[in-house]
């Protein structure tokens, strides 16, 4: 089985700063896929970056990255010059190809103020 | 350019009475998932097809079923829709590269 953990509820970010959110992962499995999501307020759900684990590399889109640890499962995402559209609930997710879906964390609520 | 496309954005309906929602997409994924979500909570999946093979959660009540007549277009039926049903229903594709592309959701109103 897999499991996907979000340790932190809800975070606070000035705008311009830099934030990092924390998600740790299980699964037995060597190839699956890693995703952070973002939900704002009664807004769609959309990807904001994705890595694979197979790539040692970290991905990294903009101002959004992410710092991969394989050993470790970790999966955190950083935002860097958070800005205020990016006040959302966060949603770290891992797809195995067995399971064919998406385990995800319980979701951390950023707010970013001025 | 919407891909993922989902209606009504709303619904209201009455306890007890038939409601089925709808989701089309312009992706050509062949897979195409059913999520029920709460507030503040993760999005929780119903079920999914894999082209036209259905596959059940083991959890998701009898309540709820699922048709998908072809490629583009899949519905939820909540057939005795209880209060416990109200939440935002949300439809995800996805093709072979893993990701999935989520709509922007139907939001359940049962009085």
């Amino acid at each position: 089985a897999q499991t996907v953990t979000q340790s932190q509820p809800e975070m606070s970010v000035q705008e311009a700063e830099t934030v990092t959110l924390s998600c740790t992962y299980d699964t037995s499995e060597n190839n699956y896929y890693l995703f952070w999501y973002k939900q704002p307020p009664s807004r769609q759900m959309i990807l904001v970056i994705r890595q694979e684990a197979y790539k040692q590399q970290n991905a990294t889109e903009n101002r959004f990255s992410v710092n991969f640890q394989k050993a470790a499962k970790s999966f955190s995402l950083k935002i860097s010059d958070s800005q205020l559209g990016d006040t959302a609930m966060y949603f770290c997710a891992l797809h195995t190809g067995t399971a064919s879906k998406l385990t995800f964390g319980t979701g951390t609520r950023l707010q970013v103020t001025l | 350019d919407a891909m993922v496309i989902q209606n009504p954005r709303y619904q209201v309906t009455q306890f007890g009475k038939p409601v089925t929602l709808s989701c089309s997409q312009t992706l050509n994924h062949n897979v195409m998932y059913w999520y029920q979500q709460k507030s503040s909570q993760a999005p929780k999946l119903l079920f999914h097809y894999y082209d036209k093979d259905f596959n059940n959660e083991a959890d998701t009540p009898d309540n709820f079923q699922s048709r998908r007549p072809n490629t583009s277009f899949c519905f939820l039926d909540i057939r005795s829709p209880g209060l416990g049903d109200a939440a935002m229903y949300l439809c995800a594709t996805r093709a072979d590269q893993e990701t999935q592309y989520f709509g922007p959701g139907t939001r359940l109103l049962v009085l």
